[in-house]
């Protein structure tokens, strides 16, 4: 079993559509976080939920919704897609606040054509 | 500003060619300093947590050091299959987000 899945794991798309990528953890984690890499490999935190609840909200356009309908899931909704969301997006969990740190998932390669 | 900088960018080593990966940071309070591994195509795998200066960890070719400035990823007589992204994050005390270097690219040849 995957301890952290994502879907899809590629997405291309064209300019101004909307579209979303869903994440599930099966670790029993309360946190969950979505990442972003850019094309140099840097990994930048964007959002992350603590039991369902927002604890970081980092300087993220707000065409990016994050939605955690439980802990088990944290989904991420981006609307009027422009060309520098390309990126891989990786969603990743942990047990107690990152301290312990993270399992991340496979990541999703969007692309915006 | 909490900031973290791995060098080199990218190393090359020969089979068996031991060598060191830095990371050097600054942070508001150390909470803990993560070393991952990034194959291509793949999310970051965890190796270690470091939480005081002096600790040292260890797994198979690795041993990840830690000082109150810098960390350093020990690869000792490394393989082929060690080829990777090696990524540094830190974690301040206030919040749990993980701030990342951009990653060290090893490519070791048999």
């Amino acid at each position: 079993d995957t301890a952290v899945s994502q879907t899809p794991k590629y997405l291309v798309t064209q300019m101004g559509n909307d579209k979303s990528i869903k994440c599930e953890q099966n670790l029993g984690h309360d946190t969950m976080y979505w990442y972003k890499q850019d094309s140099k490999k840097f990994l930048k935190i964007m959002f992350s939920y603590n039991n369902k609840e927002l604890i970081i909200n980092e300087t993220v356009p707000n065409r990016f919704s994050p939605k955690s309908p439980d802990k088990a899931h944290l989904n991420l909704h981006i609307n009027s897609l422009e060309l520098g969301d390309s990126a891989v997006y990786f969603c990743a969990s942990s047990p107690d606040r990152g301290h312990y740190g993270y399992t991340f998932g496979s990541g999703t390669r969007l692309t915006v054509v | 500003e909490d900031q973290v900088t791995q060098s080199p960018e990218a190393l090359r080593l020969q089979e068996g060619e031991s060598s060191s990966l830095n990371c050097s940071y600054t942070v508001s309070g150390l909470r803990g300093l993560f070393w991952y591994r990034q194959d291509p195509g793949k999310g970051p795998e965890f190796l270690f947590t470091l939480y005081s200066a002096g600790e040292e960890k260890e797994k198979e070719r690795l041993k990840a050091t830690l000082t109150k400035k810098e960390s350093f990823l020990h690869i000792t007589a490394p393989k082929p299959e060690d080829s990777a992204t090696y990524l540094c994050a830190v974690q301040a005390n206030q919040g749990g987000k993980l701030i990342f270097g951009q990653g060290t690219e090893l490519s070791v040849k048999p």
